[in-house]
């Protein structure tokens, strides 16, 4: 199974900073995708992270406020901008190899205040 | 739009006591599904994938089967540890081989008590 590491594990900021979010895969993945888990909700997917090229986001999340980049296969960061109290979350990456499966790195806890 | 449901919310057993928890899902064109462990604090841990109706896996006390609209995770003689929130997302394909990622439900919190 694929060991996935975040950066920061957790984090309090100031409403109105940004922060940046590591994710680092330990073996080649096809797809890595960050994701969003509210508190005491499940996960919602936030955008998959295209190597190279722009992230492709869902419904409801825009890069202005979550930009992405992915400038290699196995790393990615998250940038949440401008941030509020509504978003304090944990927030989580993923990677997935075509034929295996998908795998989740142990988050980062934001609380923003 | 992908939908995935579970039931039921929260479940307490008695050490020993078998049950089954209930993923209803609708997608268009079913890549997989997958069952996740949570335990707080932590990040999903896999725990199966399932990809054609008719499809079972087992692991230890736990075992997974899936139909063409839903799935089930049935657990046997639980014990305390396998007190945790149970996740299940699905995954449609893309034209080209690639995938889309998961939607997931809100999960099924499982209390095993001693």
């Amino acid at each position: 199974s694929a060991v996935i590491s975040q950066k920061p594990s957790r984090d309090i900021c100031q409403r109105g900073t940004s922060l940046t979010i590591q994710c680092q895969v330990d073996s080649q993945v096809t797809m890595m995708f960050w994701y969003r888990q509210q508190p005491g909700q499940s996960l919602t997917l936030i955008a998959t992270a295209n190597q190279g090229s722009e992230a492709t986001y869902e419904s409801g999340f825009v890069i202005d406020k979550f930009p992405i980049s992915r400038p290699n296969l196995t790393f990615s960061t998250l940038t949440v901008s401008n941030m509020s109290p509504e978003d304090s979350s944990i927030y989580l990456c993923s990677g997935y190899r075509a034929g295996k499966t998908q795998y989740f790195g142990p988050g980062t806890r934001l609380l923003v205040l | 739009e992908d939908q995935v449901t579970q039931s039921p919310e929260a479940l307490r057993l008695q050490e020993g006591e078998s049950s089954s928890l209930n993923c209803s899902y609708t997608v268009s064109g079913l890549r997989g599904l997958f069952w996740y462990r949570q335990d707080p604090g932590k990040g999903p841990e896999f725990l199966f994938t399932l990809y054609s109706a008719g499809e079972e896996k087992e692991k230890e006390r736990l075992k997974a089967t899936l139909t063409k609209k839903e799935s089930f995770l049935h657990i046997t003689a639980p014990k305390p540890e396998d007190s945790a929130t149970y996740l299940c997302a699905v995954q449609a394909g893309r034209a080209g081989g690639g995938a889309d990622g998961l939607t997931f439900g809100k999960g099924t919190h499982l209390i095993i008590q001693p």
